[in-house]
């Protein structure tokens, strides 16, 4: 149970164009989801944190107009990346808590693989 | 703010020798404190998971205990396997603070034969 599923798992886009990346919840009902960030061989950053029906929150430094976070329903949010760089370029994680487990159930997507070129 | 921080790897060990990978913590709050596995080119795993102080998290035959008198949450195993090669996050969160994870940097782990 608790299943996030990411889509796509790679893309490659040409710069300056837009990617969209989608996290569904398969089996619940996700109120929160988180985006992270994760360069080669580092942690993974946090980008911002989405509730479902309000904006989202963004970690400082990050930029809102260009990752645009919507989570319009309880089992989907989305992250466009608009206008992408290569330096965007990155693999992309999004994380929903789990209900039911108070406030320690995490469950990750398999993560996007973005590649500007 | 809050802030993990783990020892650098990479870490290589034959296999069956004992794995120790040592993970500190600042919090402003009462953190829960988790350990995740990341496996070449997949998300996380949940490996395991301490809520409260001297509370001892354990899967796979790994083990962390949570010890709030060094704000320390390290991560051991006894025998590691070729398969255990994978990359280990030590991550908090606080729950009056959005409940979101703050990870530390990853520490990198390979096992050989």
């Amino acid at each position: 149970g608790a299943v996030v599923s990411q889509h796509p798992s790679w893309v490659i886009c040409k710069s300056g164009t837009s990617v969209k990346i989608e996290c569904r919840s398969l089996d619940f009902q996700a109120t929160t989801m988180f985006w992270y960030r994760q360069f080669p061989k580092q942690s993974l950053m946090l980008m911002a944190t989405s509730n479902e029906g309000s904006k989202a929150t963004y970690e400082q430094g990050v930029e809102k107009d260009k990752f645009l976070i919507n989570h319009a329903s309880l089992t989907l949010s989305t992250l466009t990346v608009t206008s992408a760089h290569p330096e965007d370029s990155s693999f992309y994680i999004c994380s929903a808590r789990v209900p039911g487990q108070g406030g320690y159930g995490y469950t990750f997507g398999s993560g996007t693989r973005l590649t500007v070129v | 703010g809050n802030s993990v921080t783990q020892m650098e790897g990479p870490v290589t060990l034959s296999e069956e020798a004992f794995l120790t990978i040592n993970c500190t913590y600042t919090a402003t709050g009462y953190p829960s404190l988790f350990w995740y596995v990341q496996y070449p080119g997949e998300g996380l795993q949940l490996l395991l998971k301490a809520t409260k102080a001297d509370d001892k998290g354990s899967n796979k035959g790994f083990e962390a205990t949570y010890r709030k008198e060094t704000t320390s949450f390290h991560l051991e195993k006894g025998s590691v396997q070729v398969s255990d090669s994978a990359v280990y996050f030590c991550a908090l969160s606080v729950e009056n603070q959005g409940g979101k994870l703050i990870f530390g940097q990853g520490t990198e782990l390979s096992v050989k034969p």
